[in-house]
């Protein structure tokens, strides 16, 4: 079965700071990862997926993040943050079926 | 890009009675869509895949007879709580996706039950 863990369930960060947040997966095959941000009254947005190639992925708003393997790790990073940044980030991991199992998320406050 | 509306945002029922909630895939047309349980500081849990023209497929757990799943169309699904209790308010926040093989989902921005 597949699982994801978000270690902080959350993060202050100051505005023009960097970002990076935790995601562990457990599954058995070649992972699908993806990042979604969730802001109130808004559907889940997605950042950011790997499927395979590079492990270093470019997503929107400036978001990028990094497979390894070894560790089990698909870690969200911004080199500066924005006040509009403020969010609920979900990690989740997808089976060859698409079906995503999300991480508890972590939500991330932005201070001026 | 693909937008997935759902209505009603909030509602709420007393005990004991169904609520509808449909999720609307609005220029696109969706072969899949998915339903999500959400409860507060928690994931997002996946209750139900519903494919269009045919039985919705329910992840171990989730009663089917209590949260019935219709894909009339390539555009609608709706999930109907019967007979909603207080423990079935939660955030339920739908998913619909372009192609079978397709690994984008887009999401609705959920619907807030609360049963009294």
């Amino acid at each position: 079965a597949q699982s994801v863990t978000q270690p902080d369930i959350h993060i202050t960060v100051s505005e023009g700071a960097s970002l990076e947040l935790r995601c562990n997966y457990s599954y058995g095959a070649t992972p699908y990862l993806f990042w979604y941000v969730q802001s109130p009254g808004q559907g889940l947005q997605l950042l950011l997926k790997y499927f395979s190639g590079d492990t270093l992925v470019q997503g929107i708003k400036g978001f990028e993040a990094e497979f390894k393997r070894s560790q089990s790790s698909f870690n969200l990073r911004k080199p500066s943050v924005h006040w509009s940044d403020a969010a609920e980030y979900f990690c989740a991991v997808g089976n060859y079926d698409y079906k995503l199992s999300f991480g508890a998320g972590t939500t991330v406050t932005v201070r001026a | 890009g693909a937008v997935v509306s759902q209505h009603p945002s909030r509602v709420i029922c007393k005990s004991g009675t169904s609520v509808k909630i449909e999720c609307r895939s609005l220029d696109f047309q969706a072969t899949t869509m998915f339903w999500y349980r959400q409860f507060p500081k928690q994931s997002l849990m996946l209750m139900a895949t519903s494919n269009e023209g045919s039985k919705a497929t329910y992840e171990q757990g989730v009663e089917k007879d209590k949260f019935l799943i219709n894909h009339a169309s390539l555009t609608l699904s709706t999930l109907t709580v019967t007979s909603a209790h207080p423990e079935d308010s939660s955030f339920y926040i739908c998913s619909a996706r372009i192609g079978a093989s397709t690994d984008t989902q887009y999401f609705g921005p959920g619907t807030r039950l609360t049963v009294l």
